[in-house]
């Protein structure tokens, strides 16, 4: 049962375009959203959040938008960089109390090349 | 600014073999975790370790072990190693709302 989908093992993309990477999820107690960026031979690193409270959140050349309506959530990555190729995870758990606080469920994650 | 550490980076096991993975943070963290990366299953939990003195199951916890041997450590033990349980795995630590800080991976191969 997976509660965190994302359906495209992989995207391409050429430098200075836009990269869209997008997620699905079935679990309505989740409530906290969060994209992870992975480099061969290391661990995830954190690169952008945001709470059900919120439908986006920019942090420079990152964009994340959340639909709770759909359960869907979207990581834009404007423009791109071919140092932005990557294995990109999107995450989520429940914040608000219950046995699953600060757990995360993770997707399958999405291989991002960014060509030059 | 170390975060977190894992020992060893690569162990080749055989079918049967026992082994422990070792983690240790230094970010005074109260939650720790244990994953398993698989091709096409992202990223899964085996085990993970709320507070100190606590451990629970996760989402694959058959065939594993853990140790929250202090606020700083938290093992990982393989009993009798299995094919199945080739991976790769990464440790993770958090303080409660904010993300997790991963550990580089532990790439485990059983033959």
């Amino acid at each position: 049962d997976q509660q965190v989908k994302q359906n495209s093992p992989s995207l391409s993309v050429q430098e200075g375009r836009i990269s869209i990477l997008n997620c699905d999820y079935t679990n309505s107690m989740f409530d906290y959203f969060l994209w992870y960026k992975k480099y061969p031979a290391e661990g995830p690193t954190f690169l952008i959040s945001i709470s059900s409270i919120k439908d986006k959140n920019e942090d420079g050349r990152f964009t994340v938008f959340l639909n709770k309506s759909a359960k869907h959530l979207s990581l834009h990555i404007v423009p791109s960089q071919p140092g932005d190729s990557a294995v990109y995870f999107c995450a989520a758990k429940r914040e608000a109390g219950g046995t699953s606080y600060g757990k995360l469920t993770f997707g399958q994650g999405t291989i991002l090349t960014v060509h030059p | 600014n170390a975060g977190v550490t894992q020992t060893p980076k690569f162990q080749v096991l055989k079918t049967g073999q026992s082994m422990t993975l070792q983690c240790a943070q230094d970010m005074n963290h109260n939650s720790m975790y244990w994953y398993r990366q698989d091709p096409g299953m992202g990223l899964r939990l085996i085990y993970y370790s709320a507070s100190e003195g606590t451990t629970d199951k996760g989402e694959v916890p058959n065939g594993y072990n853990v140790s929250r041997l202090n606020k700083r450590e938290f093992s990982l033990r393989l009993e009798s190693a299995a094919p199945s349980q080739t991976s790769v795995y990464f440790c993770a630590s958090s303080e409660q709302r904010y993300g997790y800080t991963f550990g580089s991976g532990t790439r485990l191969t059983v033959v």
